[in-house]
């Protein structure tokens, strides 16, 4: 099926660094989400992006919506242990009558203490 | 506001038994709910979207003989893995929509099946 190209696939830093990583689609789409997976875990929401060029903050995370619709990145600040796990980057797509979400591959992070 | 659960959080059957999943929209109405399958390492693959009231829509090559879902009210569906083999043993994750508001989804916690 279709995915995103998400990237970095995996990142080793040192804590207190920042981060980034980033989406890219050929096609466009109107809404696009960051989310964070635990192992073990579900996806967990972290940014939700609503409006081409948007740039949203939650806490030490800062995501934008690309202008042309067909990108965002997300960035860490100041990165602590527990950012560790994998972050996925998902648009709002439409599949018939369904809007269904379609996936990077995800970027694992590790952050050494 | 927005809690999604699944139960059980993790399951092991033999070979040829069916396992239930049901998932709750825990404060929330879900006129729309998701079932996903992962792999070790890998993104979230998109099994059905079920709405309330109706039949599930699979994705291509999703068996819906195999995979039974219903989703008889705004905060429950169940996934139904019928005659279970080993290589039905996956992560499987759901999530919900808000009957108002966005089309964000909120994921439950997955529930772990291991088929022997």
């Amino acid at each position: 099926g279709q995915q995103l190209n998400q990237s970095p696939q995996s990142m080793f830093i040192q804590e207190g660094e920042d981060v980034s990583m980033n989406c890219t689609s050929s096609s466009i789409f109107n809404t696009w989400l960051w989310y964070k997976q635990d192992p073990g875990e579900g996806p967990v929401l972290l940014i939700a992006l609503y409006k081409a060029g948007e740039l949203t903050s939650n806490g030490r995370l800062t995501a934008q919506f690309g202008i042309t619709r067909k990108d965002s990145f997300l960035n860490i600040s100041a990165s602590i242990p527990s950012d560790v796990g994998i972050y996925f980057c998902a648009g709002l797509g439409y599949a018939g009558n369904n809007r269904k979400l379609i996936w990077g591959l995800g970027t694992s992070l590790a952050v050494n203490p | 506001g927005a809690v999604v659960s699944q139960h059980p959080s993790r399951v092991i059957c033999k070979s040829g038994t069916s396992v239930k999943i049901e998932c709750r929209s825990l404060d929330f109405q879900a006129t729309t709910m998701f079932w996903y399958r992962q792999f070790p390492k890998q993104s979230l693959m998109l099994m059905a979207t079920s709405n309330e009231g109706s039949k599930a829509t699979y994705e291509q090559g999703v068996e819906k003989d195999k995979f039974l879902i219903n989703h008889a009210s705004l905060t429950l569906s169940t996934l139904t893995v019928t005659s279970a083999h080993p290589e039905d043993s996956s992560f499987y994750i759901c999530s919900a929509t808000r009957t108002s508001g966005t089309d964000t989804q909120y994921f439950g916690p997955g529930t772990r099946l291991t088929v022997l």
